[in-house]
């Protein structure tokens, strides 16, 4: 089955100043990649996801980037701020069709720590 | 903004007993999921659920471990004989259909706190 690995497990960032979260799958029919953040104690909240046929997507200051043949994908945060500390979880899931719906494997998580 | 809701949000019980945790997906949602939490360790998928019956389970979910439907809005997770190892957080999440591009978000509810002592 698929095994995702995500890396740092924690991260302190200076407020300002840019995060990245890097995931490693090992499944080639992986092809969905979302993000999630879980602030302590609350469920976890999609914040960008990306599919397969696409290298790079941008959200205002999230950015997630897929390099399928390496089978690796990143988060990038940049100008950070307070309210980005939370834990994120990276996941990957074989859509395999439009109508199929496949669990989410996800990774160990990131601590994220933004210092004021 | 739909929710996906859970109930209780904590539940402590006696080693040995069965306990049911409570979702309510959000309502036009087909694809419905258990996923638990450890304290302090990832998310791991339980069960997903469509159609009426089970899509996929994982190798944490056995015999112990049962889901249902009961009517068009309640979906339930039951554990027939909780272990100390069962304690963790319990989330339910749902899904709509994908429908081309529009690939399907799983929506999570905020969790179930169970603690087997």
């Amino acid at each position: 089955g698929e095994n995702v690995e995500q890396h740092p497990s924690t991260l302190s960032v200076q407020e300002g100043d840019s995060a990245v979260i890097k995931c490693t799958y090992s499944d080639s029919a992986s092809n969905y990649f979302p993000w999630y953040k879980q602030e302590l104690g609350k469920r976890p909240q999609l914040i960008i996801d990306i599919r397969s046929n696409v290298g790079e997507k941008k959200d205002q200051r999230i950015a997630v980037t897929l390099n399928k043949t390496a089978k690796h994908f990143s988060l990038h945060i940049t100008e950070t701020q307070p309210e980005d500390s939370a834990v994120y979880f990276c996941a990957a899931s074989p859509l395999i069709s439009n109508f199929g719906n496949e669990k989410l494997t996800f990774g160990t998580g990131t601590r994220l720590t933004i210092i004021p | 903004e739909p929710e996906v809701t859970q109930t209780p949000s904590h539940q402590v019980t006696q080693m040995g007993q069965e306990v049911i945790l409570r979702c309510v997906p959000i309502s036009n949602h087909l694809y419905f999921y258990w996923y638990r939490q450890i304290l302090g360790q990832k998310v791991e998928f339980l069960v997903s659920f469509y159609n009426n019956e089970i899509s996929e389970k994982s190798e944490i979910f056995d015999d112990q471990f049962s889901v249902e439907r009961p009517d068009g809005s309640n979906f339930t997770l039951k554990i027939r004989s909780t272990k100390l190892e069962d304690s963790a957080m319990y989330f339910c999440a749902s899904s709509a259909r994908a429908d081309g591009y529009n690939y399907n978000e799983q929506f999570f509810g905020p969790g179930t706190r169970l603690t087997v002592l």
